[in-house]
């Protein structure tokens, strides 16, 4: 079956530094990325989402790249405040039915002051 | 306020025990979900109905049953709850492939925290 893996699974970066999280994919027949955002004891909500027909999307200070070939894609977080602090998964499905969506480990995400 | 909600939020219980989590999404989504998140905050599909219809059922016990009684609503029924059981168990609901509005994204609900003593 689909299966998700997501590195690294603890990420600590300085405040104002960036912060890249990667995970890859095993159904070739996947296309749709989305990224949910869980901060600690609340509920995991959507990010930022890519769908196969696009290799790059952005968002202010999140980006997301796809790199089908490779079946590996990214979550870019540029300019990192506190409140960015969370655990951030990403996760892939097959948009035909957007059903069944298979979530990575997650990473769970410090920024220090 | 439209959103997806859940009864209870915690639910403490004895080995051995039945219990429900009830859950409501006033979104108008036809899809919904239950999702087990363990304690190393593992997020793992348990079941998907769509409107109503059981459509993913992912290898979970029999003890565990959900029930749709309409498109908004989707219930889950665990009998004979066991220690590995304690998790935090969301619900969510999403838009039909198909349909217009963001489809693909699913909204989760507050979440149970269950703990099985």
């Amino acid at each position: 079956g689909e299966n998700v893996e997501q590195h690294p699974s603890t990420l600590s970066v300085q405040e104002g530094d960036s912060a890249v999280i990667k995970c890859t994919y095993s159904d070739s027949a996947s296309n749709y990325f989305p990224w949910y955002k869980q901060e600690l004891g609340k509920r995991p909500q959507l990010i930022i989402d890519i769908r196969s027909n696009v290799g790059e999307k952005k968002d202010q200070r999140i980006a997301v790249t796809l790199n089908k070939t490779a079946k590996h894609f990214s979550l870019h977080i540029t300019e990192t405040q506190p409140e960015d602090s969370a655990v951030y998964f990403c996760a892939a499905s097959n948009g035909a039915s957007y059903d069944k969506v298979i979530f990575g480990p997650g990473t769970s995400l410090s920024v220090i002051p | 306020d439209t959103a997806v909600s859940q009864t209870p939020k915690y639910l403490v219980t004895q080995m051995g025990n039945d219990k429900s989590i009830k859950c409501e999404q006033n979104l108008g989504h036809d899809t919904m979900y239950w999702y087990k998140q363990d304690s190393k905050k593992f997020l793992k599909i348990m079941f998907s109905y769509n409107n109503k219809e059981l459509i993913i059922n992912e290898t979970v016990p029999n003890r565990f049953s959900p029930k749709s009684p309409d498109k908004a609503h989707l219930n889950l029924h665990i009998n004979s709850l066991e220690l590995g059981d304690s998790a935090v168990y969301f619900c969510a609901s999403s838009v039909q492939a198909g349909t217009s509005g963001r489809v693909g994204e699913q909204y989760f609900g507050p979440g149970t925290r269950l703990t099985v003593t």
